[in-house]
């Protein structure tokens, strides 16, 4: 089975502060990788697919990158309603979860 | 716009069976991955499986012998059936389809 790893598990950062997260696959899975933001009480929101693409609707401060085994998401300028526990997700027969970040204001 | 709903009880005695259905509005289920994926308390997302093509499954390994999801196309629906429950089990379980998620459901597996 692909893992996906997670990091870091937490990220301390002010509103304004750029926030880069990472997601690692234990195996090649090409482009075939998804972005979740999840806050309490609510249903995870779709943020980025394929990698790179930006779901309808999500700010361009997102920004997904990377290919195979390395993937990153970006927040290039944090708003206060961005403080969430972000997952990637692999998108191919196992579309198992990465285990989250956890981004929290500072 | 797609909606998802799901539905069944909110309590689960041990060792019985977990029954809950999602309800789709706004696109036809036939086509799609129909997803079921959980969040224990305190825990991250887990997924738990998907029916295809109204036929074709693929269930985590973890709970592959204990899970079936199937589809009913005439209703719009689809349903997870999670037997043999234990405290483990108690988690928030939502319904996914291509990007949209249902608002969850809290199932707790308690005496």
């Amino acid at each position: 089975d692909i893992v996906l790893t997670q990091s870091p598990a937490t990220l301390s950062l002010s509103p304004g502060e750029r926030a880069t997260l990472s997601c690692r696959a234990s195996q090649s899975l090409g482009n075939s990788l998804a972005w979740y933001q999840h806050k309490p009480g609510q249903a995870p929101r779709l943020l980025i697919y394929r990698a790179s693409s930006r779901a309808a609707g999500i700010p361009a401060r997102f920004s997904g990158s990377g290919s195979g085994t390395d993937f990153t998401l970006t927040i290039s300028s944090l708003e206060p309603e961005d403080f969430a526990v972000y997952y990637c997700q692999q998108r191919n027969n196992w579309p198992l979860f990465g285990g989250g970040t956890k981004v929290e204001i500072k | 716009q797609v909606h998802l709903h799901e539905s069944g009880p909110g309590l689960v005695k041990p060792s019985e069976t977990l029954s809950l259905t999602c309800s789709v509005s706004g696109d036809s289920v036939s086509g799609y991955y129909l997803n079921w994926i959980r969040q224990p308390p305190g825990k991250g997302l887990e997924w738990i499986g998907y029916i295809y093509n109204s036929g074709s499954t693929n269930y985590n390994p973890s709970l592959k012998s204990r899970v079936t999801i199937s589809v009913d196309p005439s209703k719009n629906q689809f349903s997870l059936k999670l037997n043999s429950v234990t405290a483990a089990d108690t988690a928030v379980y939502y319904c996914e389809i291509a990007g949209y998620w249902g608002q969850g459901t809290l199932v707790t597996v308690s005496s």
